[in-house]
């Protein structure tokens, strides 16, 4: 089945600096692939999804991005502020089976001021 | 309102006693999931259902049970805790079945067995 390996389990940045979190899939029919965020506790919460077909989506504040020869998602997050400091998931879903997601161990990330 | 609910949030339990989890959405989402997460791990899928039809993992096929009476409610049974059950109990659901359906989830039930 998919395996998701997520890095780096910790990381900590200051203020102002660029996070980035990788996280590399094995399944080369995996094809949906999703970013949630998790505030201490709170909910995971969706940052972004991505098709296949796109390769770079920005949001606010955050670059995601999908490199289907390597099999890798990245999220970098520009400008980091406190209020990033969370875990971040990645979550990988491939076409072959049901309803099912694939999620990386995760990566807490700390913003130091 | 696009909250998932989870109760209790906290929940201690002895070896061998049943455990019952529950979870409520609003949304009149089509499937309802149960993951299981513990430290430093990924969370894992337990089962989901779709509309009535109970979807259970094959290696937690016999330690996890879940009912769900209509289509706001889903429960998660674990019929003798053991140990190895603590950990944190993520719910979620979503509007549709399929590849690009995104998964809303609640807060977790933070389960502890003693």
């Amino acid at each position: 089945g998919e395996q998701v390996e997520q890095r780096p389990p910790h990381l900590s940045v200051r203020e102002g600096d660029s996070a980035f979190i990788t996280c590399t899939y094995t399944d080369p029919n995996s094809y949906y692939f999703f970013w949630y965020k998790q505030e201490p506790g709170a909910s995971l919460q969706l940052l972004m999804k991505v098709f296949s077909s796109t390769e770079i989506n920005e949001g606010q504040g955050f670059t995601v991005l999908l490199n289907k020869k390597d099999k890798q998602l990245s999220l970098n997050l520009t400008a980091a502020h406190p209020g990033d400091s969370a875990a971040y998931f990645c979550a990988v879903r491939n076409t072959g089976g049901a309803d099912r997601l694939t999620f990386g161990k995760g990566t807490q990330l700390i913003i130091q001021p | 309102d696009t909250t998932v609910k989870q109760n209790p949030r906290y929940k201690l339990a002895r070896v061998g006693k049943p455990v019952n989890l529950i979870c409520s959405q609003t949304m009149n989402h089509d499937t309802m999931y149960w993951y299981q997460k513990k430290p430093n791990q990924a969370p894992k899928l337990l089962l989901f259902y779709y509309d009535k039809i109970l979807n259970r993992e094959a290696d937690t096929f016999e330690k996890f049970q879940s009912s769900r009476p209509n289509n706001s409610f889903c429960s998660l049974y674990i019929g003798s805790a053991g140990l190895e059950y603590s950990a944190m109990y993520l719910c979620a659901s979503s509007r549709e079945w399929g590849d690009y359906a995104e998964q809303f989830f609640g807060p977790g039930t933070r389960l502890t067995v003693l």
